[in-house]
């Protein structure tokens, strides 16, 4: 199956800033999906990123607070922006594994302070 | 739209016993079910999955069963070991694409 590297794995940041997110895939992929985990809570899909289109956002999330970029099949980024306490979560990318559902980042832990 | 309800939200067993956790959802057209298992500070892993052809699979010590008439589909774990303590989620797609996560079941496996 895929494997993704996700990068940072975690990061300190103050309120009112943003922070990008990067996953790099091995292989091609058409989809990219993009996770929120609060502590304690199960994982909530922000956004469905598709190359070379506009990336499908659920109920909820809004393309100015979490802009995603995936410039090919292989890459993809989310930024959080104008971050609050809020937001402190991890965050996680995810592809298909071919039939076998879905694998995932290392996660990014966010920590708004 | 989808609903995926996880049961029992934490489960507690002696090791060596069995630990059952059960999931249903409300998409009727769902055919294809995961099971993620997420220690601590680490990225789930999927452990198990079953599609709707079948409504059994087993692998070692792991099994999930589904009903789709009911709806709903368990994860088995027999013979639990201290190292299965982690949380896990089950998934269902909507709509054939996206999935959506049950709550999470936290298993502890007592020594």
């Amino acid at each position: 199956s895929a494997v993704i590297s996700q990068k940072p794995s975690r990061d300190i940041c103050q309120r009112g800033t943003s922070l990008t997110i990067q996953c790099q895939v091995d292989s091609q992929v058409t989809m990219m999906f993009w996770y929120r985990q609060q502590p304690g809570q199960s994982l909530t899909l922000i956004a469905t990123a598709n190359q070379g289109s506009e990336a499908t956002y659920e109920s909820g999330f809004v393309i100015d607070k979490f802009p995603i970029s995936r410039p090919n099949l292989t890459f993809s980024t989310l930024t959080v922006s104008n971050m609050s306490p809020e937001d402190s979560s991890i965050y996680l990318c995810s592809v298909e594994a071919g039939i076998r559902g879905y694998t995932f980042g290392s996660g990014t832990r966010l920590t708004v302070v | 739209g989808e609903n995926v309800e996880q049961h029992p939200s934490t489960l507690s067993v002696q090791e060596g016993d069995s630990a059952v956790i059960k999931c249903t959802y409300s998409d009727s057209a769902s055919n294809y079910f995961p099971w993620y298992k997420q220690e601590l500070g680490k990225r789930p892993q999927l452990i198990i999955d079953i599609r709707s052809n079948v409504g059994e699979k087993k692998d070692q010590r792991i099994a999930v069963t589904l009903n789709k008439t009911a709806k709903h589909f368990s994860l088995h774990i027999t013979e639990t070991q201290p190292e299965d303590s982690a949380v896990y989620f089950c998934a269902a797609p909507i709509y054939g694409q996206n999935f959506v996560f049950g709550p999470g079941t936290r298993l502890s496996v007592l020594p």
